[in-house]
């Protein structure tokens, strides 16, 4: 059974960079049919796309979020990881990762998430 | 890109259907048929419940199904249970993007 694992720090300091890491488990990260994307939900709010990445490297990225955000792959430890840089109140959030099927964008597995708090 | 549009609320009693709708534009739900509904329980992982519109995973209950028409998808469960009291979330494929609805909280009184 796929599992993922978000990891990283709860709390961020305005205009620092987040670092966040998703473990793979019970599967290759470099199976080809999939990429591997980044979802978070601010407090009371619904869920927003922040970007994706396939195994080879290849990203895309949430318009809104793309100059921010940096999403790698390190198929060698079975993981991927977000970066996401100047940092405010607003992103203050769960942020999920989660296994996207390539052709037909949906979401099929996701880790528990892991709340991120922007604060001074 | 604009977030797809859902009723903030819905509401149902056991036994009953209710239908949740997911309004977009020509470029994303109207344009593909890459739509995709998500079951989620606050504080536990989102669950896939319909892809390509009207597909359901396996495992998911046939009490679950997707529609669209035009730009507007839709997710109808029937015989609501007590246990499908929870937030759901419509996602659709757009060029270069994803995007999902701003997302229905399913009340079952």
């Amino acid at each position: 059974q796929l599992q993922l694992q978000e990891s990283g720090p709860g709390l961020v300091k305005p205009s620092e960079t987040l670092s966040l890491t998703c473990l793979v488990s019970g599967g290759s990260i470099s199976r080809g049919r999939y990429y591997w994307g980044w979802i978070r939900q601010p407090p009371g709010k619904g869920l927003e796309w922040i970007g994706s990445i396939f195994y080879s490297g290849n990203t895309y990225y949430n318009p809104s979020l793309k100059s921010r955000v940096t999403i790698s792959v390190d198929t060698s430890k079975n993981q991927f990881s977000l970066r996401l840089s100047s940092m405010t109140a607003a992103d203050t959030a769960v942020y999920f990762c989660a296994r996207e099927e390539m052709a037909e964008t949906y979401f099929d597995y996701w880790g528990q998430g892991t709340l991120v708090t922007v604060s001074s | 890109q604009s977030a797809l549009t859902q009723p903030a609320s819905v509401s149902g009693s056991p036994g009953q259907s209710i239908t949740i709708p997911c309004t977009g534009t020509s470029s994303d739900v109207g344009g593909y048929n890459f739509v995709s509904w998500y079951q989620h329980h606050p504080g536990k992982a989102p669950k896939l419940m319909i892809y390509d519109v009207t597909i359901r995973p396996s495992g998911v209950s046939n009490r679950f199904s997707g529609s669209k028409s035009g730009n507007t998808a839709s997710l109808t469960i029937s015989g609501l249970q007590a246990e499908d009291e929870a937030d759901y979330y419509c996602c659709s494929y757009t060029p270069g993007s994803t995007v999902f609805g701003g997302g229905t909280k399913l009340s079952v009184l």
